[in-house]
């Protein structure tokens, strides 16, 4: 089976623009979850959609959203980008029933 | 609230050597422990998982992990270290303070430097 993949890889954008990142979670894989990544944060738990609906969702501020499509493909969306928010955007993707969660390789974006 | 704690930023062993990476955490009820293991500028890959049963949980690439209830410890081993294992290690626990939820909280990490 493919592995979850993410799109775009890296990304630079400017303060006060928006992004959208993308993931595609493993086949038959439902829930997917959205972490941020940061030298100094560590892993932080952004949300999780299961059946196109928000399960789950991390201390982060209303720029940060998310949507999941019948395909069970995810988005999100970072708007008013600030320079904190670069880091590596992580996506994981989970069968339902089964506690670990597969990991894409990530989207790293540099906020200048 | 539900914590994990990684206490050394990095651990150094030689080639052929067993290896430990320490974990401990804090949860209310049962945890659900994982390890998880990075390489540079590559994403998350599972390596293993405690759930339930035996404390000796077996993974991939020749790791396992001791469960420890009493010292609400989980830590990572491997009998003899590869150079190839060197990477970022983390350690998770599943947020179970709401039910039906995927969340994972990380600890910091640990990097794992293996020596020729």
């Amino acid at each position: 089976k493919a592995g979850v993949t993410q799109t775009p890889r890296y990304l630079i954008k400017t303060r006060g623009q928006q992004v959208t990142l993308s993931c595609s979670p493993i086949s038959g894989h439902r829930s997917v979850s959205w972490y941020q990544q940061t030298p100094g944060q560590g892993l932080q738990f952004l949300f999780e959609y299961f059946s196109e609906t928000q399960r789950n969702k991390g201390n982060f501020p209303g720029r940060f959203s998310g949507r999941q499509f019948s395909n069970s493909r995810s988005e999100m969306n970072v708007s008013t980008l600030e320079l904190g928010d670069s880091a590596l955007y992580l996506c994981a993707s989970s069968l339902e029933g089964h506690y670990e969660q597969y990991f894409g390789p990530g989207t790293r974006l540099t906020v200048t | 609230a539900q914590s994990v704690a990684q206490p050394e930023d990095q651990v150094n062993v030689a080639e052929g050597n067993p290896l430990t990476v320490k974990c401990t955490y804090s949860v209310s009820g049962n945890p659900y422990l994982f390890w998880y293991v990075q390489y540079p500028n590559r994403g998350l890959q599972f390596l293993l998982k405690y759930i339930t049963g035996d404390n000796l949980v077996k993974g991939s690439y020749g790791f396992e992990a001791e469960f420890n209830k009493s010292q609400t410890s989980f830590h990572l081993k491997k009998p003899s270290a590869l150079v190839s294992d060197s990477a970022l290690y983390f350690c998770a626990v599943r947020d179970i303070s709401s039910s039906n939820t995927g969340k994972l909280i990380f600890g910091q990490g640990t990097t794992l430097q293996v020596k020729p």
